[in-house]
């Protein structure tokens, strides 16, 4: 069975800190995808990135960078110079390799930056 | 494309009573995901259809659920009779196959925020 952990409940920054967001999956799948989510505070589901399981480079989107690291099973996502904008619960999913949108989500971590 | 398109956005009704969401996916998207969120159980999958067949309903908490894909354009997710416990904010969320290369991530409706009084 796969499964997402996102040890982090709740985050507090101060505007223009860096901050990471931990994840840690387990699967038996040898392909499978990755992903991030972000949730504002009016309720959507927002899709930030998705990894596939053989492309183990770091991504950079502007203010925004994942670390995925097959060893260890993880996929942290950091955020640099956070603006109060960031303010979110952002969820970690995987998915198995035949559909990206049967997802296995972490509890997600509450994201707040304070101005 | 307007994205995934769920009705109503807010539903509010008495126990036992029958409550229909309802899903218009993306079109092209031949998956179609029902998930549900609640604080306890954060978000999870209760069923999905590809083509418009069920794949996979083991994720439907009761009997009390069922869900339709009638045809490409439209879903129902069917809750008879309602009750309290059943308050949560449903999703929607189509995708295309995997084996494509574009644009094949999971998109989400806006939801549907049920409230069961």
């Amino acid at each position: 069975a796969q499964k997402v952990t996102q040890a982090q409940t709740e985050i507090s920054v101060v505007e223009k800190e860096d901050v990471t967001l931990d994840c840690v999956y387990e699967t038996r799948d040898t392909t499978y995808y990755l992903f991030w989510y972000k949730q504002p505070p009016s309720g959507e589901l927002v899709f930030l990135i998705r990894r596939n399981s053989f492309d183990e480079q770091n991504e950079i989107s502007g203010r925004y960078s994942w670390n995925f690291q097959k060893s260890t099973s993880s996929f942290n996502f950091t955020i640099t110079a956070s603006q109060v904008v960031d303010s979110a619960v952002y969820f970690c999913a995987l998915s198995e390799a035949t559909s990206y949108g049967k997802l296995t989500f972490g509890q997600g971590t509450i994201l707040t930056v304070h101005p | 494309d307007a994205g995934v398109i769920q009705s109503p956005r807010h539903e509010v009704t008495e126990m036992g009573q029958e409550v229909t969401l309802r899903c218009k996916p993306i079109s092209g998207h031949d998956y179609l995901f029902w998930y549900r969120q609640t604080m306890m159980r954060g978000l999870e999958l209760l069923i999905y259809f590809n083509n418009n067949v069920p794949i996979d309903d083991s994720g439907m908490p009761e009997d009390r659920f069922s869900a339709k894909m009638p045809n490409a354009s439209f879903s129902t997710l069917k809750i008879q009779p309602s009750e309290p416990r059943d308050s949560a904010v449903y999703f929607c969320a189509s995708s295309s196959p995997a084996r494509q290369l574009l644009n094949t991530e999971a998109f989400f409706g806006q939801g549907t925020r049920l409230t069961v009084v």
